[in-house]
């Protein structure tokens, strides 16, 4: 059953910690992709990686790090240097080759508490 | 930079009425556009993609058409059923990296 896999479905940071929240594709798409939602705002691009061992920051990359070691796997870091981290984290994924088609996880909550 | 703009931001209706949800955009240099469905607390599901050589796109009861030169976009849902009630958005890929621009979203609630 081909899918995105976001883990965990809620998590909850202290103060000053960093979190790293889990996506995995098995759809053998090249490019994946991590958003932020907020309430009463569209969908904000915080990394991409169109290739393994290859990302660009996005639109909010400030407070945020990423690595891309595996094609499927695309692993989001949210540093204590993020001031305003909770919110609702989105991933996605697309093939490089077509109509670029993005399919989205089923998203991480994340409160700081 | 690209800007999208979704009216209305909430929309409610009763349930078998076709409606029309808009979509409009500053940049008329699109890859393509797609419209998503968002059901609270759950992620985004895929819905029509149109390529910037296509006029409209259909599945089911939903046809979304697209006109670049006025920098718009419509979802028509025929014969609304209370399973719409969700979130639609609309997302702009301004390029063949694939990065999309999303508007903030049309609360759609269909009233059985």
């Amino acid at each position: 059953d081909g899918g995105i896999t976001q883990s965990p479905k809620y998590l909850f940071r202290k103060e000053g910690q960093n979190v790293t929240l889990s996506c995995e594709q098995n759809l053998n798409h090249d490019a994946m992709y991590w958003y932020r939602q907020d309430p009463g705002q569209g969908l904000r691009l915080i990394y991409y990686s169109q290739i393994v061992n290859d990302f660009q920051k996005g639109d909010i990359a400030e407070g945020y790090s990423v690595s891309r070691e595996k094609k499927e796997s695309f692993p989001l870091t949210v540093t204590s240097a993020q001031k305003n981290p909770t919110a609702f984290y989105l991933c996605a994924s697309s093939s490089q080759t077509g109509l670029g088609e993005q399919f989205f996880g089923p998203g991480t909550r994340l409160t700081v508490l | 930079k690209q800007e999208v703009t979704q009216i209305p931001a909430a929309l409610s209706v009763p349930e078998g009425e076709n409606l029309v949800l808009n979509c409009s955009f500053t940049d008329s240099a699109i890859y393509n556009l797609q419209w998503f469905r968002q059901d609270p607390g759950k992620g985004l599901t895929s819905l029509l993609l149109i390529q910037s050589s296509q006029r409209e796109q259909t599945s089911g009861r939903l046809n979304a058409s697209l006109d670049k030169s006025s920098g718009r976009s419509t979802l028509y849902i025929a014969a609304s059923q209370p399973g719409d009630s969700a979130t639609y958005l609309c997302a702009i890929c301004g390029g063949s990296n694939y990065k999309l621009t999303f508007g903030k979203g049309t609360l759609l609630t269909v009233n059985p």
